[in-house]
């Protein structure tokens, strides 16, 4: 069965302490990953996409790495407008398109001043 | 560019009811996805709407369906609304080739 695991559920960050968030799947055939924001009473912001191992995308604070079995979301230096919950998903062979998704049940990050 | 826009933000309905939810596409986009976030969670995959019909399903039950209108705007359907229905139902868009999807704000359902 697909999976999409994340970690840690949780993560408290003083500002300016960089961290990583992890996202492990196990699925019959990756197509893509897609790293989300989410703020609190709104809808996922899409952030990136990757497609093969060893692809970096990278965004202001954020940079996004892919091996053959999980993701790393890096925050370096991060501010108190960063806390947020980070949603990864992936699109499996089994789709013919972005439309469906397997989504974590995502990171939430809070960043203290 | 107007975005993905869902009606209503927010609906309280009564166990055993049926509920209707709305969407709007961004535009250029031309393919429509419903998805269901219970609280904490991560969305599930709920079904895909494309030249008006449904092209892709999740893992719910048949009380859960959809329309597709010309103008691409869709609506999701619950029937014989279950407490566990409570939820945030995201719905969100792409176009065609390789585009990711883009989310709405939702829709708050809560089920008494």
């Amino acid at each position: 069965e697909d999976q999409v695991t994340q970690s840690p559920e949780a993560l408290r960050l003083q500002e300016g302490e960089s961290s990583s968030l992890n996202c492990s799947y196990t699925v019959s055939g990756l197509r893509g990953l897609f790293w989300y924001r989410q703020d609190p009473g709104k809808g996922p912001e899409f952030l990136f996409t990757l497609y093969s191992a060893g692809e970096e995308k990278e965004k202001e604070r954020l940079k996004a790495t892919l091996t053959k079995k999980e993701s790393f979301l890096h925050i370096t230096a991060p501010k108190p407008e960063d806390s947020a919950t980070y949603l990864c998903a992936v699109q499996t062979s089994r789709s013919s398109n972005t439309g469906k998704l397997i989504f974590g049940q995502g990171t939430t990050l809070q960043v203290k001043p | 560019d107007a975005g993905v826009t869902q009606s209503p933000t927010h609906l309280i309905k009564t166990r055993g009811q049926q509920v209707t939810l709305r969407c709007s596409p961004k535009s250029g986009h031309d393919t429509v996805s419903w998805y269901q976030q219970a609280l904490g969670q991560g969305p599930q995959f709920i079904f895909q709407y494309y030249e008006e019909e449904e092209r892709q399903r999740g893992n719910f039950p048949d009380r859960f369906s959809g329309h597709q209108f010309p103008n691409y705007s869709s609506e999701l359907n619950v029937n014989a609304l279950l407490l566990g229905d409570s939820a945030l139902y995201l719905c969100a868009s792409t176009g065609q080739g390789v585009s990711p999807l883009h989310f709405g704000n939702g829709t708050r359902l809560t089920v008494t």
